[in-house]
């Protein structure tokens, strides 16, 4: 496997569910991030962890935790969800402290809240 | 808070034209980068071209090139020679120098290469 991976790609659940996403980095990049992308709106950064610290918070709603258990992995538990928390969520990884920080994109996992 | 801004949700052009795709920001830093990023359908986003704002030269990738105003806060997109290839969502991007974690999208444009 090379780049950022995710799993799953899709996710069907209900709102009493309890569900994990998976990502996944090869690049051996010390920062991952989740980003929720919703139709018509710019991506929306929840979570940030730099050398597996969380780094960033924005205003997420406790349903969704995030975790990083070592730099090349980061899950997302997600607990009661609600319908519009429906979308297309997003892991990347970028390395901290070079010129860009470029971040590299997973392809995504498509959930559906029902 | 830094806003990044694309007013065209949608275009499309014929295969081997050129296209502009729009995008503003908001922003009271002086230096910063700007990206865009693809988005084919069902496929990973990818870095197309990126652009540090104490640069004054436009920045080139093949055929992909930004008319950057620093002024008027504009950072445009322009797609020479277009291929089918191309048909993705395409997002404008933002980051500070420092608290360089941070990066904002703009909303995207969805591009549509025909043939």
């Amino acid at each position: 496997e090379t780049g950022v991976t995710q799993t799953p790609r899709h996710l069907v659940m209900g709102m009493t569910n309890k569900k994990s996403l998976k990502c996944e980095q090869h690049l051996g990049h010390n920062a991952m991030y989740w980003y929720k992308q919703s139709a018509k709106k710019p991506l929306e950064l929840m979570f940030v962890y730099s050398l597996e610290e969380r780094v960033e918070n924005n205003s997420v709603p406790s349903r969704f935790s995030p975790e990083c258990p070592n730099s090349s992995h980061l899950f997302l538990h997600l607990h009661t969800l609600q319908p519009e928390d429906s979308a297309l969520y997003l892991c990347a990884s970028s390395q901290d402290g070079t010129r860009y920080n470029e971040q590299f994109f997973g392809p995504g996992t498509r959930l559906t809240v029902l | 808070a830094q806003t990044v801004t694309q007013s065209q949700p949608e275009m499309s052009v014929q295969e081997a034209e050129t296209v502009t795709l729009s995008c503003t920001y908001d922003t009271s830093e002086n230096n910063y980068y700007l990206f865009w990023y693809k988005q084919p359908p069902s496929r990973q986003m990818i870095l197309v071209i990126r652009q540090e704002a104490y640069k004054q030269q436009n920045a080139t990738e093949n055929r992909f090139s930004v008319n950057f105003q620093k002024a008027a806060k504009s950072f445009s997109l322009k797609i020479s020679d277009s291929q089918l290839g191309d048909t993705a969502m395409y997002f404008c991007a933002f980051m500070k120098l420092i608290n360089n974690n941070d990066m904002r999208f703009g909303a995207g444009t969805r591009l549509t290469v025909k043939p």
